[in-house]
C-alpha cells in the first residue's frame, strides 16, 4: 500500500527561521508526490507537487528517491505560514491516504 | 474561482437512518469529484472516486453498499451513508478536479454524528 508518514505532529519555530516539515513515503514505483496546507478555519488546499519542481510561497520540496523522502522545506519562515500540512501520495488524480499532518506554528 | 461547496457541514442521526452529503462545484465543471474519511486525531484516507455518468470506484475496504455514491451531473457528486451506525461518525470531505492536469479543490466538510 502507498503510505506517507509524517513524523512530527506540531513543529514550532520563530519567524525568520528556517522550517523543513518532513514526510517519508514507503512504497514502490514511482510516486507522485504532493503536499497540502490547511490555515486556520480555511478548507485544505493545494500547496505543490513534485513534478512541478515549483516553490510556491517560499516552500520547496524535493523527492528523494534514495532517503525515500519529500520534505516540505522553507528558508525563512512567516507568521502567516502557520497552518496544518499534509503530505499525500496521488495516483494520477487521485490523492490517496494522506499523511498524519503537521501543525507549523510560527511565533514572532 | 474553483469553489467546492459541500453540505451539509455537520447532521446528527438516528441509528439506522440514512443521510445524504452534497458536493457540488460552484463555477467549474467537475469530470471526477472524490470522497473522503477523516476519524480523530487521524488523517483523510480515500474512500472512492466519482466520475460523471459512471459507477464510482471504491478503495480498498470501502462498501459500496454502505456508501452510496451519484455523479449525475458535472457539478454535483452525492455520498449517501446508509443504515447509518455510530461507528460511521465521522468527518466527510470531498474534492473536484476539472481534469487530471487541474488541481485538486476542496469542499468544507460535513461532520457526521450517529447517536
Amino acid at each position: 500500500a502507498q503510505r506517507v508518514t509524517q513524523p512530527e505532529k506540531l513543529l514550532s519555530v520563530f519567524k525568520g527561521a528556517p522550517v523543513e516539515l518532513k514526510c517519508n513515503y514507503s512504497y514502490s514505483g514511482s510516486p507522485e508526490l504532493f503536499w497540502y496546507v490547511q490555515y486556520s478555519r480555511q478548507r485544505l488546499q493545494l500547496l505543490l507537487r513534485h513534478i512541478s519542481r515549483e516553490s510556491i510561497k517560499g516552500f520547496t520540496a524535493d523527492l528523494n528517491k534514495g532517503e525515500t523522502s519529500f520534505h516540505l522545506k522553507k528558508p525563512f519562515a512567516q507568521e502567516e505560514d502557520s497552518a496544518m500540512y499534509y503530505c499525500a501520495p496521488h495516483r494520477g488524480r487521485r490523492a490517496l491516504t494522506f499523511g498524519s499532518g503537521t501543525r507549523l506554528q510560527v511565533q514572532p | 474561482g474553483a469553489v467546492v461547496s459541500q453540505h451539509p457541514s455537520w447532521v446528527i442521526c438516528k441509528s439506522g437512518t440514512s443521510v445524504k452529503i452534497e458536493c457540488r462545484s460552484l463555477d467549474f465543471q467537475a469530470t471526477t469529484m472524490f470522497w473522503y474519511r477523516q476519524f480523530p486525531k487521524q488523517s483523510l484516507m480515500l474512500m472512492a472516486t466519482s466520475n460523471e455518468g459512471s459507477k464510482a470506484t471504491y478503495e480498498q475496504g470501502v462498501e459500496k453498499d454502505k456508501f452510496l455514491i451519484n455523479h449525475a451531473s458535472l457539478t454535483l457528486s452525492t455520498l449517501t451513508v446508509t443504515s447509518a451506525h455510530p461507528e460511521d461518525s465521522s468527518f466527510y470531505i470531498c474534492s473536484a478536479t476539472r481534469d487530471s492536469n487541474s488541481p485538486l479543490h476542496f469542499g468544507n466538510g460535513t461532520r457526521l454524528t450517529v447517536t
